[in-house]
């Protein structure tokens, strides 16, 4: 199958400063990929839709200044947490898809914490 | 919209013993339903779908769901646990036409020995 590859898998911070991470799609193409956020013993959340060549598309309660989204080509989106807060600790998730396909592809996830 | 429920947030059973996963969706439109399985500090993999083929759909590691439209859930069951399936498990909901995931809160799966 499809393989989405996300880095880094763990990321330490600290407060105030900023960590990107990467969602990249191996072996194919992906116009939309998404990005989830999973508190401790939660469920995922999406946070927004990253498209190819336009801006993303953020739900409703999530800072897009905060969480900064770059879909710049075919196989790469990159999320950026910019003055990162301990509260901004969790598990980063992205998914792509396959045009016409059902099915979406996840990342490893990527561990952040501030400190 | 549309949303997915859950019940039991934690599942206990004996090794050897039947898994039952309850999932309930709700949906405007014919759904595509997904099991995700989640390791600790890992990613989702997925175990099965429903795509409007067979209502009972056969996944990995043993485990099945059957799409009830009636009922409007997608229950995941396997016949004899192992401690390899302790796990958190994910029942997910999507469109037709994109790749955008609604997920359940999960089920934490336990194996007693």
């Amino acid at each position: 199958g499809a393989v989405v590859s996300q880095h880094p898998s763990r990321v330490i911070c600290k407060s105030g400063t900023s960590v990107k991470i990467e969602c990249r799609s191996l072996d194919f193409q992906a116009t939309t990929m998404f990005w989830y956020r999973q508190f401790p013993k939660q469920s995922l959340m999406l946070m927004a839709t990253s498209n190819e060549g336009s801006k993303a598309t953020y739900e409703q309660g999530v800072e897009k200044d905060k969480f900064l989204i770059n879909h710049a080509s075919l196989t790469l989106s990159t999320l950026t947490v910019t003055s990162a807060h301990p509260e901004d600790s969790s598990f980063y998730i992205c998914s792509a898809g396959i045009g016409g396909q059902s099915e979406a592809f996840f990342g490893q996830g990527t561990r952040l914490t501030v400190v | 919209a549309q949303s997915v429920t859950q019940l039991g947030s934690h599942v206990s059973v004996s090794e050897g013993a039947l898994v039952l996963l309850r999932c309930n969706y709700s949906s405007s439109v014919p759904p595509y339903l997904f099991w995700y399985v989640q390791y600790p500090n890992q990613g989702l993999q997925l175990l099965l779908k429903y795509t409007s083929a067979a209502t009972l759909v056969k996944g990995i590691n043993g485990f099945e769901a059957e799409f009830k439209k009636s009922e409007t859930s997608f229950h995941l069951t396997k016949p004899s646990a192992h401690m390899s399936d302790a796990a958190e498990y994910f029942c997910a909901v999507s469109e037709f036409t994109g790749n955008q995931f609604y997920f359940g809160t999960g089920t934490s799966l336990t194996v007693i020995p």
